[in-house]
């Protein structure tokens, strides 16, 4: 099946040290998507990706970075991990034509600790 | 700024009544309105959108919502409710020039036997 998968599911790092999520899709999506998650709260947008064009939000702290090297892959960065970006990080992809007409497609995302 | 309001964090409902999951929203033209699934520790499956066309949107697992533009609203209902349905709920519309989604604060939905 067609689906977009993220890897690890569970994530622990240490205050500070550098920690990278993937996110991979079958879909052949243009758009790609990170979210932050927090306890059950809506998803918050970090940044997207239309083909190579990176969108980052204004509020997205400079900790954060992403990279997509091809269609299919892509990457969040944290540099140095705080104890306030403990959450669930979400990846969605969605087909870029008719822009907000296309339903978003979630992975089922990285739960990330920090020690 | 397009945003979408959740009125109630929490729903409950007894097994085989109707439920239903209230959302309104606020946008600038033509409003793009989507529902999401999320169970735990499990990411948001797409339930169903509306984007033009009959009021009426019917969706996965039963799911179905009715887009009222008078009231600005885009609820959410399932005429019989089962156990399996308790999850977390969300609205969220986007705009047509945009594809980003603003996200609703989410409604918890349990479903008791």
């Amino acid at each position: 099946d067609a689906m977009v998968i993220q890897n690890p599911r569970y994530q622990v790092t240490q205050f500070g040290k550098p920690v990278t999520l993937s996110c991979s899709q079958t879909l052949n999506h243009n758009v790609m998507y990170w979210y932050q998650q927090k306890s059950s709260q809506a998803p918050k947008l970090l940044f997207h990706y239309y083909d190579k064009d990176f969108n980052n939000e204004a509020d997205t702290p400079d900790n954060f970075q992403s990279r997509r090297p091809n269609t299919s892959f892509c990457f969040l960065d944290i540099r140095s991990p705080g104890l306030g970006d403990a959450a669930m990080y979400l990846c969605a992809t969605s087909r870029g034509e008719g822009q907000g007409r296309q339903p978003q497609h979630f992975g089922d995302g990285t739960r990330l600790s920090i020690l | 700024a397009q945003s979408v309001a959740q009125p109630e964090d929490q729903v409950n409902v007894a097994e085989g009544n109707p439920l239903t999951v209230k959302c309104t929203y606020s946008v600038s033209g033509n409003p793009y309105l989507f529902w999401y699934v999320q169970y735990p520790n499990r990411g948001l499956q797409f339930l169903l959108k509306y984007i033009t066309g009959d009021n009426l949107v019917k969706g996965s697992y039963g799911f179905e919502a009715e887009f009222n533009k008078s009231q600005t609203s885009f609820h959410l209902k399932k005429p019989s409710a089962l156990v399996s349905d308790s999850a977390l709920y969300f609205c969220a519309v986007s705009g047509s020039n945009d594809y980003k989604l603003s996200f609703g604060a989410g409604t918890t939905v349990t479903v008791r036997a």
